[in-house]
């Protein structure tokens, strides 16, 4: 089964307001994670990653947070723009030494932007 | 525009037959991994080739291979193709083979069987 999930398949929110998009993971043993943006017709387009060895990454407008505690990974986007609309998905990968095993993804959240 | 292509856009076939994806990675990668995203099993990692050499497997049937070439393209074989087959499949590319690198995807192919 798969080790990475989404909490909410839907998010919609108001153009302008700030977004936030969960993921949960259950394996702990994962110690990269990355989020990537899907928009219709499209493939998938990196938006930001985070190490294990951190908590916080910032990148432009999106703030990716990882609790390592609880197993949880957040994407924050600031001040949603229409252009933001899309499946937002996470994705992790396990450290096997190898360092080529694929990404492991979750099931993606759809994020609504409401004028 | 990620740099990376894939043929074709889109492809119609029946149940039992054999089809061929087609991607190119960005100039200069040489690492090529394929991806299946269906509805109900989401992105999955089939298969990375790097150099021309395999270098990682995931879920990957016995009906699909893949290969790659001298000029680093890259192609998916599915073979004895069933209904669940129908999805899409995407290729990305990195430079290297490290996973932790950034990996860049194409467009995809849509593959319906009928």
């Amino acid at each position: 089964g798969e080790s990475v999930g989404l909490h909410l398949p839907t998010l919609s929110v108001q153009e302008g307001d700030n977004s936030i998009i969960n993921c949960a993971y259950s394996n702990s043993a994962s110690d990269y994670f990355i989020w990537y943006k899907q928009e219709s017709g499209k493939g998938p387009q990196f938006i930001i990653d985070i190490r294990s060895n951190m908590d916080k990454r910032q990148g432009q407008r999106v703030t990716v947070l990882l609790n390592k505690t609880v197993k949880h990974l957040s994407l924050q986007i600031a001040a949603t723009q229409p252009g933001d609309s899309a499946v937002y998905f996470c994705a992790e990968n396990i450290d096997s030494g190898g360092g080529a095993d694929g990404l492991t993804f979750g099931k993606g959240t759809h994020l609504i932007i409401q004028p | 525009d990620s740099g990376v292509t894939q043929t074709p856009k889109h492809l119609i076939t029946a149940t039992g037959q054999r089809v061929t994806l087609r991607c190119s990675p960005r100039s200069g990668d040489l690492s090529v991994y394929w991806y299946q995203q269906s509805l109900d099993q989401g992105l999955q990692f089939l298969i990375q080739y790097y150099n021309g050499e395999e270098r990682a497997k995931g879920n990957i049937l016995e009906r699909f291979s893949a290969q790659q070439f001298p000029d680093l393209h890259s192609e998916l074989n599915l073979s004895s193709l069933e209904l669940g087959d129908s999805a899409l499949y995407f290729c990305a590319s990195s430079v290297e083979s490290q996973v932790r690198e950034t990996q860049y995807f194409g467009p995809g192919t849509r593959l319906l069987v009928l």
